[in-house]
């Protein structure tokens, strides 16, 4: 089992609609995730971080987290053509100095 | 625009050749890293760097060589390299006492071996 796991898409989406993109991980103990936007030819660009169950809301972005299950996901409401990226979803492993990233979903906004 | 600077933004080289990648931040971040990315992959950890010591090393080969000269300045030595480690060249830094700190990345460095 990998240790973070994404749908890799492509997950196409209307312009307006709501955007779900979800992120699985194996280490129970991991407490801190991250949400990074990554453009083609780009950096990856943190646009979320999230450490407690819950959801947490920025913006048009709300992160949610779901610990017993293991489960972290993104939600972008609205979503516009300038969405259109690939989303990593990154877990901090406990006692680990590094963040293990999924494989990204490629996400197309359809206008 | 990124605090966390990397030079050149593009390199072609020559598998005889012997560049050089750097990366600066002034953040005050005691972590840095350089990732590896190929295309349609996520990236992939090469070194950290905590309070200019290497603390992780995932198994790279030698023909990659870090440096870490100060707290602002990170460095990436290539010689020999083969085709096959053309990808784009990520740094990151992070905060070392919040072990929840998120990385923050640099622009990144294209780098193509011929």
């Amino acid at each position: 089992q990998k240790e973070v796991e994404q749908n890799s898409g492509p997950l196409s989406v209307p312009e307006g609609a709501i955007a779900s993109l979800n992120c699985t991980y194996s280490d129970r103990g991991s407490q801190s995730f991250f949400w990074y936007r990554q453009y083609s030819g780009k950096s990856p660009e943190l646009i979320m971080s999230i450490y407690s169950n819950g959801d947490k809301e920025d913006g048009r972005f709300t992160a949610q987290l779901n610990k017993a299950s293991q489960y972290v996901s993104l939600l972008i409401r609205d979503s516009q053509p300038s969405d259109s990226a690939t989303y990593l979803c990154a877990v901090n492993i406990k006692g680990a100095q590094k963040l293990v990233f999924g494989q990204g979903t490629r996400l197309t906004i359809n206008p | 625009d990124t605090e966390v600077t990397q030079t050149p933004k593009h390199l072609v080289m020559g598998m005889t050749n012997k560049k050089s990648l750097k990366c600066e931040q002034h953040m005050g971040h005691r972590a840095m890293y350089w990732y590896k990315q190929k295309a349609k992959k996520p990236p992939e950890l090469m070194f950290v760097y905590s309070y200019e010591k290497l603390s992780i090393n995932e198994s790279v080969p030698s023909r990659f060589s870090p440096e870490c000269p100060n707290s602002s300045l990170l460095n990436l030595h290539l010689h020999a390299l083969q085709p096959e480690d053309s990808a784009l060249y990520l740094c990151a830094s992070s905060q070392v006492e919040r072990q929840n700190s998120p990385l923050h990345f640099g622009n990144g460095t294209r780098l193509t071996v011929t």
